[in-house]
């Protein structure tokens, strides 16, 4: 059974730090990878994609990598913003017959101006 | 494009009425999902249809939830009767191309409260 854990549960920096949002998962066995980003109160929006053969994807000031091997993924944000405070979550799609996708709990961040 | 379009937006109830949720997935998306939000947890799948046949809903409380997928487009979550415990936020995603590539898309969810 596929679990994902996402570490630490909430984190709080001041502003212009770099920092390291962490995902686990159980099983290797996953097709992709995706991070999203949750405002209060909204909806989930897309950050990253990363596909089980890449080991890395870029968006600006993101930078989220994937050890399949390992079962571990990690979200760099650089240059840390007020703006970025929002909750971050992982999502990984299993290897099924048909693409089951199972979310990690998520980590809060607050960024202090 | 057009994004995932849910409604309403927020819906409050009383226990033991119903209500239904629609979302409208983005143009020929496949693969539509369903997810249960509690407050502090992450998303938890309810049911998952791909083009209009149902491929999981094993955490739907079939008892009191039930959802179709007309035509392989729109769907509609309902729950009756409701229980406190459903107060939560209702999330409709939508999924194209293959598995192994396809970027997982939301809508903006429908906050249901239950009093």
């Amino acid at each position: 059974k596929q679990e994902v854990t996402q570490i630490p549960a909430a984190l709080s920096v001041p502003e212009g730090e770099n920092l390291v949002l962490n995902c686990s998962f159980t099983d290797s066995a996953i097709y992709n990878l995706q991070w999203f980003r949750q405002d209060p109160g909204k909806g989930l929006t897309s950050l990253l994609l990363i596909q089980s053969s890449q080991r890395e994807q870029t968006s600006g000031r993101l930078n989220a990598s994937l050890d399949k091997s390992s079962g571990r993924s990690t979200l760099y944000i650089a240059a840390s913003q007020p703006g970025d405070s929002a909750t971050y979550l992982c999502a990984v799609v299993r290897e099924t017959s048909y693409d089951k996708v199972i979310f990690g709990p998520g980590t809060s961040l607050s960024v202090i101006p | 494009e057009a994004g995932v379009a849910q409604s309403p937006r927020y819906k409050i109830i009383e226990k033991r009425q119903s209500v239904a949720f629609w979302c409208n997935p983005i143009s020929g998306h496949a693969t539509l999902y369903w997810y249960q939000q509690i407050l502090g947890q992450g998303p938890k799948l309810l049911i998952q249809f791909q083009n209009n046949g149902v491929v999981d809903d094993s955490q739907l409380p079939k008892d009191r939830f039930s959802a179709e997928r007309l035509k392989g487009v729109d769907s509609t979550l309902k729950i009756q009767p409701a229980k406190l415990e459903d107060s939560a936020v209702y999330l409709c995603a939508s999924r194209g191309g293959g598995p192994n590539t396809g970027e997982l898309f939301f809508g903006e969810g429908s906050r249901l409260t239950v009093l």
